[in-house]
């Protein structure tokens, strides 16, 4: 089983300032066909989860472009350019290179 | 509008069994894998299991936790999925999601509102 780390766990952020956290893999999460396998999710507080980013670095439908995935191999990164007051949640990596799917401890992102 | 809706959570005691269902409307369901998540009170999401389409030959994967107690099924005419859950422990309560989406890269797209489980004596 892949084993999911995010870092840190827990971030205070200032509205209209960057921010951006990490996520790490126990395993290479790329595949034969140049994809990383990884996606990111926002649950925001009282709500169910939503895609942000899969295959690394690909936004979902809706998902606004200040939302940006990096990363490779075993090292990704999910960066938000200016952070908005409805991005307070917590974001969860995770690998859909293999079953069984697991995920990330996820980062709690708060405002200050 | 594409939604799913889970049903069938409640209070059941340890050992015992509970179905939970996710309705699905709104997009052609036979099409997409449907996966079930969990998240105990308080802390983070757990993937549960899969099954895939009909192609696929609705071939099901579970977590390591739920392996042997826990069965996902589908029925595409119904727009339904199940998860049937047995010999369930306290470990087990949690609000459990259904969610879909490719059944080739295993993105979950759309997800459930969730219904609560509660495994207590």
């Amino acid at each position: 089983e892949i084993v999911m780390t995010q870092s840190p766990l827990s971030l205070p952020v200032t509205p209209g300032e960057p921010a951006s956290f990490s996520c790490r893999s126990s395993q290479s999460l790329l595949h034969s066909d140049g994809y990383n396998y990884l996606d990111w999710y926002l649950q925001r507080p009282g709500q169910s989860p939503q895609l942000l980013i899969f295959l690394g670095s690909n936004r979902a439908s809706g998902v606004p472009d200040r939302f940006s995935g990096s990363g490779s191999d075993t090292d990704f990164t999910l960066k938000i350019s200016r952070v908005q007051p409805e991005d307070v949640g917590v974001y969860y990596c995770m690998q859909t290179l293999q079953t069984p799917l697991t995920f990330g401890p996820g980062t709690r992102v708060e405002i200050k | 509008e594409a939604q799913l809706v889970e049903s069938g959570g409640g209070l059941v005691r340890p050992g015992g069994s509970l179905k939970l269902s996710c309705e699905v409307s709104g997009f052609t369901f036979s099409g997409t894998a449907l996966h079930w998540v969990r998240q105990p009170p308080g802390k983070g999401l757990e993937w549960v299991g899969r099954i895939r389409t009909k192609p696929n030959n609705h071939a099901t994967d579970y977590g390591t936790s739920v392996q042997g107690r826990f069965t996902i099924s589908r029925d595409d005419l119904k727009n339904m999925a199940y998860l049937q859950m047995n010999s369930l422990k306290k470990e087990d309560t949690a609000v459990y999601y259904c969610g879909s989406g490719g059944d080739l890269v295993a993105d979950i797209l759309l997800w459930g509102q969730g219904t609560l489980v509660t495994v207590s004596s």
